[in-house]
C-alpha cells in the first residue's frame, strides 16, 4: 500500500530565513511518482513538481529546490529566502504507477508560516 | 479554458438531506477525481473516473455516490447527508495518464448541520 509521511505538521520561519519540508514515502513499486502541491490561503491546490522514481537528480526552479533520495524513501522541499507569500499547506503526494490502481495518495500536509 | 469548475462553491445541509456536487472540466480530460479535505488529514480519494462511464473507489467511498455519464463531468452525490460529511471537497482532473499533473477546481464548502 502507498503512504506519504509529512511529520511536520506545522512550520513557521522569520521572511528571508531557508526551511525544507520533509515528506517520507512508502511504496512496493519500483516505477512511481511523487509530487508537491502548494495551498495557499485562498484555498486553490496549486501544482510545483512531479518526479518519476528513476530520476533521483535533485531539481531546483528559483527559490524551490527538491531533494529527492530513494536510499531514504524521501522527496524533500526547500525554499530558500522565504518570502510571506510562501506562506501556505504543502503537501506531498505519491502515484503507483499502474493501471488499476489510478490514485494519487496525498500526505498530511505542512503548514508553513512565514513571519514577516 | 475555465479548467475545472465546481458547483457550488458553498452549501449547508440539514442531516439527512441529498445533494449532488457538480465538476466540469473543458480540457478534455480522461480522469476525474473526487477528494474531500479534513482538518489535519490532507486531502483523502472518495471515488475516481478513468473514463467516461466508468467509476472505482478512492479510500473513503461509503455515503457516497458518483456519476460520470459524460466525459467532460464527474458528479458527486450525497443520498443522506450526515454531520461527518461536513467538509472542503476537491475534484480533480488528469490529461492522459493517472500520474499526470492533477488539476484542480476551486473546491465545495459543505455543512451538514
Amino acid at each position: 500500500a502507498q503512504k506519504v509521511t509529512q511529520a511536520q505538521t506545522e512550520i513557521s520561519v522569520v521572511e528571508k530565513e531557508d526551511v525544507t519540508l520533509d515528506c517520507v514515502y512508502e511504496t512496493r513499486d519500483t516505477t512511481y511518482y511523487l509530487f508537491w502541491y502548494k495551498q495557499p490561503p485562498s484555498g486553490e491546490l496549486v501544482f510545483l513538481i512531479r518526479r518519476n522514481s528513476f530520476d533521483e537528480q535533485n531539481e531546483i526552479s528559483g527559490r524551490y529546490s527538491w531533494n529527492f533520495q530513494k536510499s531514504t524513501s524521501s522527496f524533500n522541499f526547500t525554499i530558500t529566502a522565504s518570502q510571506v507569500v510562501d506562506s501556505a499547506v504543502y503537501f506531498c503526494a505519491l502515484s503507483e504507477a499502474n493501471f488499476g490502481n489510478e490514485k494519487l495518495t496525498f500526505g498530511t500536509g505542512t503548514r508553513l508560516t512565514i513571519i514577516p | 479554458n475555465a479548467g475545472v469548475t465546481q458547483t457550488p462553491k458553498f452549501r449547508v445541509l440539514k442531516t439527512g438531506q441529498s445533494m449532488t456536487l457538480l465538476c466540469a472540466q473543458d480540457m478534455n480530460h480522461e480522469y476525474m477525481y473526487w477528494y474531500r479535505q479534513d482538518p489535519g488529514m490532507g486531502l483523502r480519494l472518495i471515488h475516481y473516473s478513468v473514463g467516461e462511464g466508468t467509476t472505482a473507489k478512492g479510500e473513503v467511498p461509503d455515503g457516497y455516490n458518483v456519476s460520470r455519464l459524460k466525459k467532460q463531468n464527474f458528479l458527486l452525490g450525497l443520498e443522506s447527508a450526515a454531520p461527518s460529511q461536513t467538509s472542503v471537497y476537491f475534484c480533480a482532473s488528469t490529461d492522459s495518464t493517472p500520474w499526470d499533473e492533477q488539476f484542480f477546481g476551486p473546491g465545495t464548502r459543505l455543512t451538514v448541520l
